[in-house]
């Protein structure tokens, strides 16, 4: 059962370009989170999806991110015009639930983008 | 965003040694779960606690959820060099079919050998 899938693992934009990093979840997962750690740093939540579904993005600036998890496919977070401030690691993470309740949430790799 | 108080934030300690770290906050959770991340790495999960009171070891590592399910605490007995990474605990929430995972800011260990 492949973990979850984050690519790619490495981007460097220009400021002003666009990012876009994908998430395959774990297999059976339906729940999707995306959280942003700079250096040395703690994971900052953003953005909280289900199948076609956004539940939370409480986390996600309110400009120029986005997010989505189509009903077929991975999951984008998608920044528009990059600016230096964005560089940071991404990290996806997936769960499903047991007996109602919040199940383990595994993270992949993560994507680190750099922007020049 | 609401995060959990973990501590402490680093600790240097000899190989051999124990460590303890713990979380607290003001609000209930239903599960606790407790990760390790290396440098360059995503989080790996390490151990998940689903009862109040329930205390859970993997290796050398053991973990408590705490009656009152406000807080967690981890222990790593004998510590060698690989320990060394960031440990974060997350506490879940459940609301109508969402789930809200809310994490601590981490407790960076460093081994000395």
């Amino acid at each position: 059962n492949a973990g979850v899938m984050q690519n790619p693992r490495h981007l460097v934009r220009r400021r002003g370009q666009e990012a876009r990093l994908r998430c395959s979840p774990m297999k059976g997962h339906s729940h999707v989170y995306w959280y942003r750690q700079l250096p040395e740093e703690g994971l900052k939540f953003m953005v909280y999806l289900q199948k076609e579904n956004i539940i939370d993005e409480s986390g996600m600036p309110k400009e120029r991110f986005s997010a989505e998890f189509p009903k077929e496919g991975p999951s984008i977070l998608r920044i528009q015009q990059v600016v230096r401030g964005d560089s940071a690691a991404y990290f996806c993470a997936s769960s499903s639930t047991t007996s109602g309740a919040a199940g383990e949430l595994f993270f992949g790799e993560g994507s680190r983008l750099t922007v020049l | 965003g609401q995060q959990l108080n973990q501590s402490p934030q680093s600790m240097f300690i000899q190989e051999g040694e124990d460590v303890s770290m713990n979380c607290t906050s003001s609000s209930i959770f239903n599960t606790w779960l407790w990760y390790k991340q290396d440098p360059g790495e995503g989080p790996v999960l390490l151990i998940a606690l689903y009862k109040a009171g329930e205390l859970t070891s993997n290796g050398r590592l053991t973990a408590q959820f705490g009656i009152t399910r406000k807080d967690s605490f981890l222990n790593i007995s004998a510590s060698i060099p690989s320990d060394v990474g960031i440990y974060f605990c997350a506490g879940t929430q459940s609301t109508s079919g969402t789930y809200k995972y809310i994490f601590g800011t981490g407790t960076r260990l460093k081994v000395l050998a």
